[in-house]
């Protein structure tokens, strides 16, 4: 069965610390892995990531994928208190028809 | 607003009753899909439109739920004989189906509470 882990399942920080986020998948026929924050109602998304090795930057946050090891981590630098939220990570695996598998998420607490 | 909207915002109910909610994805995305998320949990899928047609079904949405998606445009989820354990936040999401990789965007979402 296709699953998605995520670790830490939270986490609690100061303000300024950098912080790494972590995602294992088992799927088969993977096509993307997404990352989305969710703060209090609907997931906004952050990243795609499609290929190996390939980091996507977005101000303080960056993520990478590793398709062999079948693993992708979020960072997050010098982190605020804005960046409290539950992070999301969802795998694409289409097995005839589209659909995204999530993990349960990672809450993140940054305290001032 | 272009984004995805869905209604009502919240909703009670008393268990054994039905009930309906709505989903207005962005303009032209022709994928849609719902989700249900509960407290500590990520997303479930639950069901998937491509235009109009249900492609899929996920095992977790048992014979009282039903989707549709009768013009390709917004979607309706309905619960019928309602259960306490059904009290989650339903999540609508929609995507356009073009050639390389898009994401999907999520709407507000639903919340229901069972009583």
């Amino acid at each position: 069965e296709d699953k998605v882990v995520q670790s830490p399942l939270s986490l609690v920080v100061h303000e300024g610390d950098t912080v790494t986020l972590n995602c294992s998948y088992e799927v088969t026929n993977f096509r993307s892995l997404l990352w989305y924050k969710q703060e209090k109602k609907a997931p906004t998304f952050l990243f795609m990531l499609t290929s190996s090795g390939i980091e996507k930057k977005s101000g303080r946050l960056s993520s990478i994928l590793d398709k062999k090891e079948l693993f992708s981590i979020l960072n997050i630098t010098a982190t605020q208190t804005g960046d409290s939220a539950v992070y999301l990570c969802a795998v694409e695996a289409p097995s005839g028809t589209y659909k995204y598998i999530f993990g349960t998420g990672t809450r993140l607490k940054v305290l001032a | 607003d272009t984004g995805v909207s869905q209604n009502p915002r919240h909703k009670i109910t008393k268990r054994g009753q039905n009930v309906t909610f709505r989903c207005d994805p962005i303009s032209e995305h022709n994928r849609l899909y719902w989700y249900r998320q509960t407290l500590g949990q990520g997303p479930e899928f639950l069901t998937y439109f491509q235009n109009e047609a249900q492609l899929e079904k996920s095992r977790l949405l048992s014979d009282r739920f039903s989707a549709e998606r009768p013009k390709g445009s917004f979607s309706t989820l309905e619960i019928q004989r309602t259960e306490q354990g059904d009290s989650a936040m339903y999540l609508c999401a929609s995507e356009a189906a073009l050639r390389g990789y898009t994401e999907a965007f999520f709407g507000q979402g639903t919340r229901l509470t069972v009583v």
